[in-house]
């Protein structure tokens, strides 16, 4: 069965500082990997996506996030930190073979960023 | 152009009467995806309709929860005689037509039911 963990539940950034928020996956086939974002009482905000191609993969605000497949990790990152960043940040991986993405989250991490 | 519209934001139900939520896809997207939040957890998948089909149901509890999505309308999310446990956030997403799995999912506000 696919699934993804996010390890820490929390992780405490200093503003200009750079983050990482770790997402490990487990997966049969070619992982599609997504990130998103749920600010307080919102839904969630689409970052970026791995599907193919460059493991590099460049998203919204600054964010990106590095696909390791000997690793089996897909972790977000920005250079500099913003307290605007402060969220809660969940990874996703697709399910199944179907042509449509039903999403497996993590059980998501709270990113703090202190001034 | 509007985003994905749920509503309503926060519904309040006593135990045994019946929850209906509504999404409201982005304009132009035809597939609508429902998603369950228990408090301090991840979202968990339940449906995912097309208009007028359900095509993949197997998050949704065998009894009290049906799902449709219309040709015309909003896609409704119905839970009857509700319990405690299924307070939660319910969230609803959409995606364009065609090869789904290649677009991401647009995701509305949410719809916050507590159970008394």
């Amino acid at each position: 069965a696919q699934s993804v963990a996010q390890p820490e539940d929390q992780v405490n950034v200093a503003e200009g500082n750079p983050l990482t928020v770790k997402c490990t996956y487990s997966v049969s086939g070619n992982p599609y990997l997504f990130w998103y974002v749920q600010y307080p009482n919102r839904g969630l905000q689409f970052l970026l996506k791995y599907i193919t191609g460059d493991n590099l993969v460049k998203g919204s605000y600054g964010f990106e996030a590095e696909f390791n497949k000997s690793q089996t990790s897909f972790h977000l990152k920005k250079p500099s930190a913003l307290v605007s960043d402060s969220a809660l940040y969940f990874c996703a991986v697709r399910d199944g073979t179907g042509g449509y993405n039903k999403l497996i989250f993590g059980a998501g991490t709270r990113l703090a960023v202190h001034p | 152009n509007a985003g994905v519209m749920q509503n309503p934001r926060h519904l309040v139900r006593r135990r045994g009467q019946e929850a209906r939520l509504r999404c409201s896809p982005m304009k132009g997207h035809s597939h609508v995806y429902w998603y369950r939040q228990l408090p301090e957890e991840g979202l968990k998948f339940m449906v995912y309709l097309q208009k007028e089909n359900i095509i993949d149901e197997s998050g949704m509890p065998k009894e009290r929860f049906s799902a449709e999505f219309p040709k015309e309308g909003p896609s409704i999310l119905r839970i009857q005689q509700v319990v405690r446990g299924d307070s939660a956030a319910y969230f609803c997403a959409s995606s364009p037509p065609g090869t789904g799995f290649l677009y991401e999912q647009y995701f509305g506000p949410g719809t916050r039911l507590t159970v008394t």
